[in-house]
């Protein structure tokens, strides 16, 4: 099955421009969903489609795709978007979902 | 606003089975298929499954395969998900989610998991 790839880590100034990457062969052909999760809470999402925020996540988050790696940026971190951030797409050949193994976000 | 009410939180031997239980509520126009994603602790998401709308289709995902089965009632409008002969290995945090999808001007079809119940904690210990 397919399999996505995410870096465990990553970490931002307060207020400075963080991209945060998603890399598997399913995305050269599907779109990423992106899903913030802070601590003890259930997933939300942040970004699905090919650039399309739901209503309520800031426009300080935007998404973007090339090749097999999908991306989510964050313009101008806040505090409140340090969480774990998952991305998540089908696999179309055996019509199975995936996560990728999640990124934890730090704002310094 | 449509949401998703699970079942509490269960303590469960290895060896034994778990039922769990999602109900949605709020008004909504159509039935949407559902998804269960689990979290074990300090770990990230694994997608487990979908249900469709009526009941009868499903698809599990292959580490699954042989020991979940989801099932629905539409008139409760309630989804369930039964997991067997559970280990500690179980022990996480299991979410249903509402999938909603839209083809674009591209004819790629996109998929989202919006909303997510508030999780149910599975314990499996001795």
């Amino acid at each position: 099955s397919s399999e996505l790839t995410q870096d465990p880590a990553v970490s931002v100034a307060l207020g400075q421009t963080v991209k945060i990457t998603c890399q598997g062969d399913s995305l050269r052909s599907d779109y990423a969903t992106w899903y913030q999760q802070k601590s003890g809470q259930a997933p939300v999402v942040v970004m699905y489609g090919k650039n399309n925020r739901p209503s309520g996540i800031p426009g300080r988050f935007s998404g973007s795709s090339s090749g097999n790696t999908a991306s989510l940026t964050i313009t101008g971190a806040q505090a409140e978007d340090e969480a774990d951030y998952y991305c998540n797409s089908r696999d179309s050949t055996s019509n199975q979902w995936v996560f990728g193994g999640g990124t934890k976000l730090f704002v310094l | 606003q449509v949401q998703l009410l699970q079942s509490g939180a269960e303590v469960k031997k290895p060896g034994a089975s778990v039922k769990l239980s999602c109900k949605e509520s709020g008004y909504s126009f159509t039935s949407n298929w559902m998804h269960w994603v689990r979290q074990a602790p300090g770990q990230g998401l694994e997608w487990m499954g979908i249900i469709n709308p009526t009941g009868d289709s499903r698809k599990y995902a292959g580490k699954f395969e042989g020991r979940v089965i989801m099932t629905r009632d539409t008139s409760t409008k309630t989804v369930y998900m039964e997991l067997s002969s559970l280990s500690s290995e179980d022990t996480a945090v299991y979410y249903c989610a509402r999938d909603n999808s839209h083809l674009d001007a591209a004819m790629i079809t996109y998929w989202w998991f919006d909303p997510w119940g508030q999780g149910t904690q599975v314990t499996v210990s001795s």
